[in-house]
């Protein structure tokens, strides 16, 4: 089936910059996308989400951009901290069935100091 | 957490003996999942449930069955374990509504020897 993937499995930033991980999916019919942090022994953990009806979400520190033209998803994570070292997981759902998430693989956020 | 809760948290497990993993969930979510998770797959949907004795198969369901007798419990088996079901195991609710983001457990660690 199709599938949702990244680009590079390990991004390395200084702290203090700011951080772009990147996301491509293949299911033209996918209309919700999420973005999840997973720290090192603990479950995924929600970041932000967006619906297909958008172009850009922004929260706390974090902003999702979806290009529906590429199938491209983007996290830009600003002012990069040590605390954000973790492994960053997009995920894609077409229509609202009781169906679960496909995800990525995944990018492992290095902080450097 | 979402009130999840899985048990065990690890288990180590011989080959060809059932296996049966719980999540449980303490604010009446009508939705849960199981997902695997292996390197360089990401989280891969095992099965799913969207109520009461009501489930369904996801990518990887082969050689998993599961039960939910009732709302906050979400049984996963592995009827016969094989050392290609050694993986860490995480369960999620979703809060109901098309575009609604899962909420995952802590994980189970199953190694089968």
């Amino acid at each position: 089936g199709e599938s949702v993937g990244l680009h590079l499995p390990t991004l390395s930033v200084q702290e203090g910059d700011n951080s772009i991980i990147n996301c491509a999916y293949s299911n033209s019919a996918s209309d919700y996308f999420i973005w999840y942090k997973q720290e090192s022994g603990k479950g995924p953990q929600f970041i932000i989400d967006i619906r297909s009806n958008m172009d850009k979400r922004q929260g706390q520190r974090v902003t999702v951009l979806l290009n529906k033209t590429v199938k491209h998803l983007s996290l830009q994570i600003a002012a990069t901290q040590p605390g954000d070292s973790a492994v960053y997981f997009c995920a894609e759902k077409s229509g609202g069935g009781a169906d679960g998430l496909t995800f990525g693989k995944g990018t492992h956020l290095i902080i450097q100091p | 957490d979402a009130g999840i809760t899985q048990s065990p948290r690890h288990k180590v497990t011989e080959t060809g003996t059932p296996v049966t993993l719980r999540c449980h969930q303490t604010e009446n979510h009508r939705y849960m999942y199981w997902y695997r998770q292996d390197p360089g797959h990401g989280l891969r949907l095992i099965h799913y449930s969207y109520g009461v004795k009501d489930t369904d198969k996801g990518e990887v369901s082969d050689g998993y069955s599961v039960s939910r007798s009732k709302t906050e419990d979400f049984l996963l088996t592995l009827e016969s374990a094989t050392s290609s079901q050694t993986s860490v195991y995480f369960c999620a609710i979703r809060l109901g509504g098309a575009g609604t983001e899962a909420f995952f457990g802590q994980g189970t660690r199953l190694t089968v020897v």
